[in-house]
């Protein structure tokens, strides 16, 4: 299957500070990808979708402001959470899908655990 | 809004039996669904993708079946090994191009 790398595994920071992950399509064109957010022991929860070259569409709740999201290119889109709090301390993935993956299956990186201090 | 509902929450079983994990989903205008096993603080691990045009996919010992009229889905796991211990989550798609919409999952715990 296609692969999605992602960065940094973990990070731990300072409440205030800004943090920066990134998901990266190795072998193939991501035009959609998406950023998911799982709070211990819940499941999955979508935060945001982004389209290349567009604007990223939020989940209501989520706020654009805090979960600053680029997707400049075919092959990366970063998630930035700005002003990070406690609160934020969470497990982040990204999947990403292309219309040259003719299944429709969406893959996903290995997660990125936040930990706020 | 579609929402996707597994059952059980939990299951424990002894090494060897074959073991049935549902998944239930609001909205059967599907494009397809995924089943994910997910090891403790570990990402996802996709394991079957079923089309909203198949009734079943066969990996392995797994196999997935779809009823999309009736918004379902099962996950077989036959002969459970201790290494199946995780939690599994089933996952929809409404439309390409769409994100996926998980459950909560189901964890199982397979005993030696």
């Amino acid at each position: 299957g296609a692969v999605v790398s992602q960065h940094p595994s973990r990070v731990i920071c300072k409440s205030g500070t800004s943090v920066k992950i990134e998901c990266r399509s190795l072998d193939f064109q991501a035009t959609t990808m998406f950023w998911y957010r799982q709070f211990p022991k819940q499941s999955l929860m979508l935060m945001a979708t982004s389209n290349e070259g567009s604007k990223a569409t939020y989940e209501q709740g989520v706020e654009k402001d805090k979960f600053l999201i680029n997707h400049a290119s075919l092959t990366l889109s970063t998630l930035t959470v700005t002003s990070a709090h406690p609160e934020d301390s969470s497990f982040y993935i990204c999947s990403a899908g292309g219309h040259s993956l003719i299944t429709g299956e969406l893959f996903f990186g290995e997660g990125s655990r936040l930990t706020v201090l | 809004k579609q929402e996707v509902t597994q059952i059980p929450a939990a299951l424990s079983v002894p090494e060897g039996e074959n073991l049935v994990l549902n998944c239930s989903f609001t909205d059967s205008a599907i494009y397809n669904l995924q089943w994910f096993r997910q090891d403790p603080g570990k990402g996802l691990t996709s394991l079957l993708l079923i089309q909203s045009s198949q009734r079943e996919q066969t990996s392995g010992r797994l196999n997935a079946s779809l009823d999309k009229s009736s918004g379902r889905s099962t996950l077989y796991i036959a002969a459970s090994q201790p290494g199946d211990s995780a939690t599994y989550l089933c996952a929809v798609r409404n439309q390409a191009g769409t994100a996926l919409i998980f459950g909560k999952g189901t964890t199982l715990s397979v005993s030696s």
